[in-house]
This record gives C-alpha cells, structure tokens and sequence, in this order.
C-alpha cells in the first residue's frame, strides 16, 4: 500500500497526559499537511511542510502543539498537556509539489481525552 | 483571502434522483477547487478536481462539477443517486500559499 499512513488509528488519553502521532505521507511526496477535524466540521488547517522545512502554522496550533518532519520524509504531531477540548480526528495528508496538486489523506487519528 | 461556503449541511435525495451539492469559493487569484468524499471514520477521497481547461469535470463514482467563475461556484453533481453515495461531501480550495481550505461539508443521505 502506497497511500499515506497514520499511526495510531485511535488514541484514549487522560487529560494532562502528551501524545504523539505519526504519519507517514506518499513516498515521492515533498508536501505534508496536518489537519484537525470535529464532529460536523471540515478540516481545519494546522501546520504544513516543504521537505522537512515547517513553512506555516495555523493560528490553531499553540504552543502545547508542535510537528516536526526531521528528514523530509515521515512527520510527528505532539499535543502535550492535553485537554478534552483537543479531542478531535487528526488527518495527515500529502501532495506532490509538482504535477497533480490534490492532497492524499490518511484515515486519520482519532484523539479522545478523557 | 481564500473560502469556500457550502450550501446545506444536509442534503437528502432519493434513490436514482439527482444530487446537487452547492459550494461557493472566495479567492482573489484563479482558484484550484476540489471536492473530497468521507466516509465515517475515515480520511478524506478525491472525487474531482479543476485546476485549468475544461470548466466542466469529471470525477469518479459518476459525480462531476462545474466551474462557473462568474457565479464562483463549483457544484456537485450525479444524475442519479445510489444508496453507497451516502457520506460527507467537503469542498475545498488550494490558495497560492498551498493551503487546502475545506468548507464545512455537506451529509449527504440517500432514501430508498
């Protein structure tokens, strides 16, 4: 399966505690994309990366939020100190900077704190 | 500033009717539009896209859009519904910045 891949599917965590997720985007694939998603919602836009260069944050992810792509290739979310009202649906996506322009997503990670 | 609106969270057809889903897109420069399907607990599926040419586009499942860009609009549309269409419909533009801007979906149920 080429597609993009999210570790884990689903994460239970007890508020206050840190969780860290893991996507792993298209091979040949230089963009990556992180997006949250509540219940009747669309996707809200968090943080992007060129290879492994962070290029924009969304005015969403505080600083209990960071990502990091240290190679250009796979990237890692971290909520630290979580809180109930983190609890959402976490996709990961990536495209190619050249050629189609579509994002790929993965089937998401789905955050509840309780 | 990039945003897309639309139309209807809930859209109800019956089977074999026609299904239109509305979106209307803000952008100050020629937009790419998209639209993604959901299915629960899943990601996201592209249906179609437009970036330049044909204003009418073709997608899978039967679905296809037109870009209007005098009304700036990109609806949804498929002659005739089928029961496994049920889902979450988002739009979508990508901005010159490479954001994707989702709009805020549309359920699409479908009655037998």
């Amino acid at each position: 399966d080429t597609g993009v891949s999210q570790d884990p599917r689903h994460k239970i965590t007890k508020r206050g505690q840190n969780v860290t997720f893991r996507c792993d985007p298209i091979s040949e694939h230089n963009r990556l994309y992180w997006y949250r998603q509540t219940l009747g919602q669309g996707p809200e836009f968090l943080t992007y990366f060129q290879n492994e260069a962070q290029l924009e944050k969304s005015r969403l992810l505080s600083d209990r939020f960071s990502a990091e792509r240290p190679k250009g290739s796979f990237s890692t979310l971290e909520i630290q100190r979580t809180e109930q009202g983190d609890s959402a649906m976490y996709l990961c996506a990536s495209s190619s900077y050249e050629g189609n322009t579509e994002a790929f997503f993965g089937q998401g990670t789905r955050l509840t704190v309780v | 500033a990039q945003s897309v609106t639309q139309l209807g969270s809930h859209v109800s057809v019956s089977e074999g009717a026609l299904v239109l889903l509305r979106c209307n897109y803000s952008s100050s420069v020629p937009p790419y539009l998209f639209w993604y399907v959901q299915y629960p607990n899943q990601g996201l599926q592209l249906l179609l896209k437009y970036t330049t040419g044909a204003t009418l586009v073709k997608g899978i499942n039967g679905f296809e859009a037109e870009f209007k860009k005098s009304e700036t609009s990109f609806h949804l549309t498929k002659p005739s519904a089928h029961m496994s269409d049920a889902a979450e419909y988002f739009c979508a533009v990508l901005n010159t910045g490479n954001q994707f801007y989702f709009g805020t979906g549309t359920s699409l149920t479908v009655i037998p």
